[in-house]
This record gives C-alpha cells, sequence and structure tokens, in this order.
C-alpha cells in the first residue's frame, strides 16, 4: 500500500543550527501536511501545501511541496530549544482524504 | 475559536472491557477522523465520519467502531479490549466537504492503557 518514507528519523543538532527533513512516496499527493508533536500532545499542524512547487513559509519553517508530487521538505532555520519534537509528514489517500502519516523525524536541540 | 477537545484524557482498561472515547471538533467541521498511534505503528487511520455517516475506514478489525451525532461530535468504542489497544488515540477534524481536503486539527489525543 502506499507509504510515506520521512528523514531521518533522528536528529541532534546545536541550537542556531538549521535542519532539513523530507518526505517521499512512491504515489503521487495533491497534499502535503507538516505536523509537530510534543510528548503526550496532539499533532499540531505547521504548514500545509496544495500545489507543485509551492513554497510556503510560517515563521522559521519553510516547507516545499515538490514538483514530482512524491514529494516534500521542510526546513527549520535558526533551531531554538522549543523546535524539539517529532515532525511527521502527512498526506490525504482516497477521495475522501483520510491521512497517511511518515514514521516521523525526531529533533533534539542542545542549548 | 476553540480547538480539537478529547475526552478523557487518560484511561486505563482491564482486558476484555469495552471502552467510549469522546471528540467535539472545531465549531462548523463537519468531517472527524479517529487515529491510533503507537510507537510500532505510527499513526495509523481508524475510520472518517461526515454528517454522520461513516465514509472511510482503516484496516481494523470490528472491535473499533464509532458512531458521529447531529452536532458532529464523535464517538469512537472500543470492544472486547486486548493489551495491544494501548495507544494514544487522536481525533481530528476538518471542514472537508465531499470529495475535498483540507487540513486536519488534532486534539490532544486520549491515551488508553489496557492491562
Amino acid at each position: 500500500g502506499q507509504q510515506l518514507n520521512q528523514s531521518p528519523q533522528s536528529m541532534f543538532i546545536q541550537e542556531g543550527e538549521d535542519v532539513s527533513m523530507n518526505c517521499t512516496s512512491s504515489s503521487i499527493f495533491n497534499t502535503w501536511l507538516w505536523y509537530k508533536q510534543d510528548p503526550g500532545e496532539g499533532p499540531v499542524l505547521l504548514i500545509a501545501l496544495y500545489k507543485a512547487g509551492e513554497l510556503t513559509s510560517n515563521g522559521r519553517l519553510t516547507a516545499q511541496f515538490g514538483i514530482t508530487r512524491k514529494d516534500s521538505f521542510l526546513n527549520i532555520s535558526a533551531s531554538i530549544p522549543s523546535d524539539v519534537g517529532i515532525y511527521f509528514c502527512a498526506g490525504p489517500i482516497g477521495s475522501q482524504g483520510n491521512l497517511i502519516f511518515g514514521k516521523g523525524t525526531k529533533l533534539s536541540v542542545k542549548p | 475559536k476553540a480547538g480539537v477537545t478529547q475526552t478523557p484524557r487518560y484511561l486505563i482498561k482491564t482486558r476484555g472491557q469495552q471502552v467510549t472515547l469522546s471528540c467535539s471538533p472545531i465549531s462548523g467541521h463537519r468531517s472527524v477522523s479517529w487515529y491510533q498511534q503507537t510507537p510500532g505503528q505510527g499513526l495509523q487511520f481508524l475510520f472518517e465520519y461526515f454528517s454522520e455517516t461513516q465514509r472511510n475506514k482503516g484496516n481494523f478489525p470490528g472491535r473499533f467502531s464509532g458512531r458521529q451525532f447531529s452536532n458532529s461530535r464523535s464517538e469512537m468504542n472500543v470492544s472486547t479490549l486486548e493489551l495491544g489497544d494501548s495507544a494514544l488515540y487522536l481525533c481530528a477534524s476538518s471542514s472537508a466537504g465531499q470529495g475535498v481536503h483540507t487540513e486536519a486539527f488534532f486534539g490532544q489525543g486520549t491515551r488508553l492503557t489496557v492491562v
């Protein structure tokens, strides 16, 4: 079945560094969503992408919808300790749009 | 605007029991989806309701069921609980209409522990 391959699985970075993570699929998606989840909480929507090639920013976060529609990238600039968490990519499958999720990228930031 | 509200936040149940979880979507949202999150399997889709009708169902046994009320509030039920049902159950609401997908907003989840 469809699946989203998210990489890297985890990252350990220094405060102030930039971060990049990506999500790929063997299938085409019409929407890419990026979420962040803190321990014990629900995922929080960060950025939604609807068009191939689209580049969207939300503060220090920038995400891109790949031209092939089979991938997406999330960049975080000048990381801070509160960026710690697990970042998930997600995309809708089927006509009703239930989401499938990547396995997540766990980000740790060292002050 | 209030977010998605899930109750209870935490539950401990015994094997064989049943459990009902509740979700109140964002006001105006008619689509409610449920997901199970476990360390091993990640986030997996359970089912989605729109206007009191189940539109879509994931690959879970019939012990998992749900319903949606006329005010869009939703409940999910798990009968004959198994140890493997221990998970964080997440509800998401969206303003998706027929065949149109928009962003899904999640609640804080219900942490179910089966002992």
